[in-house]
């Protein structure tokens, strides 16, 4: 069964700190990684997706990178903002049962 | 483009009563998934649908939980009879296509059950 973790499960920056958010995952037969936001009250929004076969996906401020051999990915986001505020959930689809299975997520806080 | 509705959006019931969630994916979408999220945990699959058949339902607590999808396009989740420990927030995501598709979640529906 995989077993997703994400460490801290809390963190607090003062703004424009670079922030880096770490994921591990026990099995390595993962056909994709996701970095998903969560904000209070509402649903899961899509920031980054890696293929099982990238080391990296960038966007904007963020940049997610994936090490399957060692079961982790890491989600920088440069530049902090007050707005990055949010619960930031990794999970990774199974390419043996194609379920997703998610991390707990890290609380992150961003201090004008 | 529409995302995926869900309601209530907030609902308090007491253990032993029953309670219903509705969601309305985003049109033309073929999977449908219900998670349920207790705080301070990712959420957990309880059951996938394709159109309107079930592709897995193997974490969905089958003695109080149901689900339907009717003409494979709305579902709804029911809870009969609620425990304490099904407090928690049930998001509904849909997807275009099965597999490893990007999952599009809605607002969920947070469940107090006193």
């Amino acid at each position: 069964k995989q077993e997703v973790t994400q460490i801290p499960a809390a963190l607090s920056v003062p703004e424009g700190e670079n922030l880096v958010l770490n994921c591990s995952f026990t099995d390595s037969a993962i056909y994709n990684l996701q970095w998903f936001r969560q904000d209070p009250g509402k649903g899961l929004t899509s920031l980054l997706l890696i293929q099982s076969s990238q080391r990296e996906q960038t966007s904007g401020r963020l940049n997610a990178s994936l090490d399957k051999s060692s079961g982790r990915s890491t989600l920088y986001i440069a530049a902090s903002q007050p707005g990055d505020s949010a619960t930031y959930l990794c999970a990774v689809h199974g390419s043996n049962d194609y379920k997703l299975s998610f991390g707990a997520g890290t609380t992150v806080t961003v201090r004008a | 483009e529409a995302g995926v509705a869900q309601s209530p959006r907030y609902k308090i019931i007491e253990k032993r009563q029953s309670v219903a969630f509705w969601c309305n994916p985003i049109s033309g979408h073929a999977t449908l998934y219900w998670y349920q999220q207790i705080l301070g945990q990712g959420p957990k699959l309880l059951i996938q649908f394709q159109n309107n058949g079930v592709v897995d339902d193997s974490q969905l607590p089958k003695d109080r939980f149901s689900a339907e999808r009717l003409k494979g396009v709305d579902s709804t989740l029911k809870i009969q009879p609620a425990k304490l420990e099904d407090s928690a927030v049930y998001l509904c995501a849909s997807s275009p296509f099965a597999g490893t598709d990007t999952q599009y979640f809605g607002p969920g529906t947070r469940l107090t059950v006193l």
